[in-house]
């Protein structure tokens, strides 16, 4: 089994519905990042949580980490087609001062017009 | 300017060829890595250097072998390609081993025919 999880693997929603993308990690982390990735391209860092019940926000994309710190939430209200396309979680873990990013297996999301 | 950028962005070749991906980045980061991702957009770590410095080596075949000229350049190079190295190899780098703000390149797509 991994050590991070991230759920659904797949999402399809209408424009303007919200959704969330849950990532689980088997242990506690260190570090906890968000990157959106569209086909044929690399990947847009979307945002880094490192403390236990932080959440931050950026335009209509909201990602929150939990006080154990081993599960993190993305949040997207009143989804657009720019939305679309895979959703990373990646994980940093103790010490953490050896770079070695972590990933989950990835949400595609397909936002319908 | 691209902060981490790749070459090629696409690599078609056959089995038994020895090709190698080149890797630059502008930020004036200490660490840069490799990772892949196979056919179902799972992206694992493949190596990390830092200043120059092999600090990851995760269970990759000894037929890759990187090799960093300085901290700026990290290239990848494949001995001996097999139908399974098919995949997306992305570039990365961040400011410290395991700080944030990691930037990936846009992929190097590799395809062995």
């Amino acid at each position: 089994s991994q050590e991070l999880e991230q759920s659904p693997q797949s999402l399809i929603v209408q424009e303007g519905k919200n959704l969330t993308i849950n990532c689980t990690s088997s242990k506690t982390l260190y570090g906890l990042y968000w990157y959106k990735q569209k086909y044929g391209e690399g990947l847009i860092f979307l945002m880094m949580l490192q403390k236990g019940g932080e959440e931050k926000s950026h335009e209509k994309i909201t990602a929150k980490l939990d006080e154990k710190k081993q599960q993190s939430s993305l949040h997207i209200t009143a989804s657009q087609p720019s939305h679309a396309g895979i959703y990373l979680c990646g994980a940093t873990y103790p010490p953490g001062n050896t770079g070695k990013l972590i990933f989950g297996q990835g949400t595609t999301l397909q936002v319908k017009p | 300017d691209t902060a981490v950028s790749q070459t090629p962005k696409y690599l078609v070749t056959q089995m038994g060829n020895d090709k190698s991906i080149k890797c630059e980045q502008n930020l004036g980061h200490d660490t840069m890595y490799w990772y892949k991702q196979d056919s179902k957009k799972f992206l694992k770590i493949m190596f990390s250097y830092n200043n120059k410095e092999l600090i990851i080596n995760e269970t990759v075949p000894n037929r890759f072998s990187p090799k960093s000229p300085d901290k700026a350049h990290l290239n990848l190079h494949i001995n001996s390609l097999e139908l399974g190295d098919s995949a997306v190899y992305f570039c990365a780098s961040s400011p410290l081993a395991g700080g944030y703000g990691y930037t990936f390149g846009s992929g190097t797509r590799l395809t062995v025919v």
